[in-house]
């Protein structure tokens, strides 16, 4: 049973348009959901992180949008630019994440058209 | 200031052969966590660790593998005996007590002949 779900499973945008990564979950535990990005042959990297406390929360052109009702959140990238193409996991975890297992989406990979 | 280090970045092992992966976490960061990533798949969680004891070990294979994060040195991810399955890249992460941020190393990729 996949706890966290993503879709679509690729993107492909123009540079200077909008991604949008969705992710939805079934474990109402979760009280984190961190997205990262990964390079190919490189580890993880945390890009943006949000609580069930707020419903959006933004850092330049990264937006996280959380819907707790629906049990969704997603990635928003504005101004998306060729160096965006990576692989974009969701994840969760509990105890607002500290020192938790994260759960993982199976990952989604973008790419920006020039 | 060094991040998460793994080595080696690369194992080829036949089967029946041991696997040793290595951790160094960040400087100053005493939890450990091993997650297994297989191809067109996310990131599985295996094991959390702090210095000397298994915390979380939910997501471990019950046979050949095991983990341990010692006083002294890195943490160790060990598979015995592996098996084609156990093909796969697999990244360890650190943080801090109380912290929800999680860095991960470069990950070891591990080939099974």
């Amino acid at each position: 049973q996949q706890q966290v779900k993503q879709s679509p499973q690729s993107l492909i945008v123009q540079k200077g348009g909008i991604s949008i990564i969705n992710c939805a979950y079934e474990n109402t535990a979760f009280d984190y959901f961190p997205w990262y990005q990964q390079f190919p042959g490189k580890g993880p990297a945390l890009l943006i992180a949000i609580r069930p406390d707020v419903s959006e929360k933004k850092e330049g052109r990264f937006t996280i949008s959380f819907n707790k009702s629906a049990k969704q959140f997603s990635l928003h990238i504005m101004d998306s630019q060729p160096g965006d193409s990576a692989t974009y996991f969701c994840a969760a975890s509990t105890l607002a994440g500290a020192n938790s297992k994260l759960t993982f989406g199976k990952g989604i990979t973008l790419s920006v058209r020039p | 200031n060094a991040g998460v280090m793994q080595n080696p970045r690369h194992l080829v092992r036949r089967r029946g052969q041991e696997a040793r992966l290595r951790c160094s976490p960040m400087k100053g960061h005493s939890h450990v966590y091993w997650y297994r990533q297989l191809p067109e798949e996310g990131l599985k969680f295996m094991v959390y660790l702090q210095k000397e004891n298994i915390i979380d070990e939910s997501g471990m294979p019950k046979e050949r593998f095991s983990a341990e994060f010692p006083k002294e040195g890195p943490s160790i991810l060990r598979i015995q005996q592996v098996v084609r399955g156990d093909s796969a890249a697999y990244f360890c992460a650190s943080s801090t007590q109380g912290s929800e941020t999680q860095y991960f190393g470069p990950g070891t990729r591990l080939l099974v002949l």
